[in-house]
This record gives structure tokens, sequence and C-alpha cells, in this order.
């Protein structure tokens, strides 16, 4: 299947540094990519979608001015935690679907484990 | 979407057929179901989907009543490294993100 990759698989930082995450597709082009984030013993959550080319669209309760996603070209996305606190550490994952509608599967990267000091 | 329902946790030997139950009583006409499954520290893994028909992949075997209510998930050999867990989830078609509920944590033993 088609390949996701996400780096750094693991960060550590201090207290209010930014932190960015990428996200590529190495295989195939993806118009959309989706951020999750999951605490400990916790489900996945959705926090935005990324969409190639204009604004992404935040879940409820997601600061957009704290998680800032850029999705610049059709493998890309990246997502930038600014500000760091120590309740921002947890388990960032990001997704993709290789076509616009298609009903197949989504694909994940291997997740990025954050944790602030 | 609409929400399915999952046991928490599960046993199963290795080698025998792990059988999922997920109930998605309030699905629509347009909504596939959706499994995945997520081994410790990693990102999820995709297994299958269907809409209304029986599929098998050299995964597993999903199993969709006829109704479209319920679902089950078979892993025929069920081994060490399929304990994980496991993720049943409804999505329509036009939609693109998935959103994951609780799971079952499948334990397979020796």
């Amino acid at each position: 299947g088609a390949v996701v990759s996400q780096h750094p698989s693991w960060v550590i930082c201090k207290s209010g540094t930014s932190v960015k995450i990428e996200c590529r597709s190495l295989d195939f082009q993806a118009t959309t990519m989706f951020w999750y984030r999951q605490f400990p013993k916790q489900s996945l959550m959705l926090m935005a979608t990324s969409n190639e080319g204009s604004k992404a669209t935040y879940e409820q309760g997601v600061e957009k001015d704290k998680f800032l996603i850029n999705h610049a070209s059709l493998t890309l996305s990246t997502l930038t935690v600014t500000s760091a606190h120590p309740e921002d550490s947890s388990f960032y994952i990001c997704s993709a679907r290789e076509r616009r509608g298609n009903t197949g599967e989504l694909f994940f990267g291997e997740g990025s484990r954050l944790t602030v000091l | 979407d609409a929400k399915t329902t999952q046991p928490p946790s599960m046993d199963c030997a290795e080698g025998r057929a792990a059988n999922l139950p997920c109930n998605h009583s309030t699905i629509s006409g347009n909504e596939y179901v959706y499994w995945y499954r997520q081994i410790h520290s990693q990102g999820p893994q995709y297994i299958i989907h269907g809409l209304k028909n029986n599929e098998t992949n050299e995964m597993a075997s999903l199993i969709i009543t006829e109704d479209r209510k319920s679902s089950t998930l078979i892993l025929p050999h069920a081994t060490l490294r399929d304990t994980a867990v496991y993720y049943c989830i409804v999505s329509s078609s036009s939609g693109y993100a998935l959103n994951f509920g609780k799971g079952t944590s499948l334990l397979v033993t020796p």
C-alpha cells in the first residue's frame, strides 16, 4: 500500500519553544491530509484537515494559532506546535488519502511523539 | 458518521481465529465499514473495508450482516503480532477523515 512518512518520530523540547512535524506521502499525491492527536490510553482525535494550497480546517476546540498547519505541496504537510507546553505532549499522527473522494483506505504515518519539558 | 460499538477487550489463542464484532446499527446506505488496527506506539494500519458484500484480503475477512447493522472482522490464524487495538469505523463515501472510537484491545496469547 501507499506510504506516509512522518519526521521526526520523537522529539523532546523545552516549554515555550516551537516544534515542526513533517508528514510526507512518499508514492502518491495527497490533496488532503489529516492530523490526529492521541493521548496515552486514549483513541485518536482528529485535530485538523489539511488541504493543499488552502487553509486548514480545524476541529472544534483545536487552536489554529497554536497548531499551525501548512500544506504547500501535494506530498508534504507540516504541523507546527507553537509555544509548546507540557500539556501539548502527545502522539501526533498524520494521514492521507490518495485522491479526493476516494473511498479507499486512509494511510497513516508512523506517528511523532512530542514531549514538552 | 454513524457510531460504532465494540467490546473493549478480547483474548485469542495463537493459531486460532480471532472474531472481532462491531455494532453499527445506525449505519446509512452510503456509509462504508472500515477496520484499522494500532500496535502500541505506531500509527494505525489499514486492514480492510466494505460496503455491503463480504470482503477478504491477505490480512483478514470482513463479514457484514445483510441488514448492515453489524460486522465481524476475522483474523483466520491469529499470531502474537496481531496483538493490537482494533478499530471499526463507519464513514460515508463523501467523508474524508475517519473518526476513531475506543476500539477493541485484542490480546493474542501463546
